[in-house]
């Protein structure tokens, strides 16, 4: 059965304070993974795709990397603003399965 | 402007109700996607379908139903039989089934009253 795993739940951050989230997945035929960034109340906004293991791709303070077996998304000296829950989502064969989050927040 | 609108954005029932939640896109995405996100949970996916006519159950389809008559439009009708529909329901598309991102609505918050 296809699985995705985000740690930690919950990150608590300082302004400026690096840090990295972890999605490991165990899914029959990858066909690309997704990271998310979701505001409460709101629908999540699409931040990256990775398709093929040794993958990276940057936007701003954010820089997603795919493995094998497991994703990070890397948050670079972060700001408040970057306080949200961040998604992981692999799609295989059709289906488009999330992880339950990582919710961070990030004080000034 | 290119999007996925999901309304009503809240929507009380009374319990024994049917409700159905509307979905439309115009970005001529093949196909579309109904989860259900609670409190600390990631999303579960309820249905999906690849083309117009044509859908398939998710992990958590029990107590849902679904059409998909026009490629823009994919609505949710939460039955009666559906033990615990309080939820927030998100709705998403992508252009095709391989490889692609999937974008999202803004979300319909259901409370049973």
């Amino acid at each position: 059965e296809d699985q995705v795993t985000q740690s930690p739940e919950a990150l608590r951050l300082q302004e400026g304070e690096s840090s990295s989230l972890n999605c490991s997945y165990t899914v029959s035929g990858l066909r690309g993974l997704f990271w998310y960034r979701q505001d409460p109340g709101k629908g999540p906004e699409f931040l990256f795709t990775l398709y093929s293991a040794g993958e990276e791709k940057e936007k701003e303070r954010l820089k997603a990397t795919l493995t094998k077996k497991e994703s990070f998304l890397h948050i670079t000296a972060p700001k408040p603003e970057d306080s949200a829950t961040y998604l992981c989502a692999v799609r295989s064969w059709g289906k488009l399965q999330f992880g339950a989050g990582t919710q961070v927040v990030v004080t000034p | 402007d290119g999007g996925i609108t999901q309304s009503p954005k809240y929507l009380f029932r009374k319990e024994g109700q049917n409700v159905t939640l509307s979905c439309e896109q115009n970005l001529n995405h093949d196909a579309m996607y109904w989860y259900r996100q609670d409190p600390g949970q990631g999303l579960r996916l309820i249905y999906y379908s690849q083309i117009v006519n044509d859908f398939q159950k998710g992990d958590i389809a029990e107590g849902y139903s679904v059409s998909r008559e026009k490629k823009e439009s994919f609505p949710l009708t939460v039955t009666s039989a559906q033990k615990n529909p309080t939820a927030f329901y998100l709705c998403a598309s992508s252009l095709g089934q391989e490889n692609t991102e999937a974008f999202f609505g803004q979300g319909t918050r259901l409370t049973v009253v």
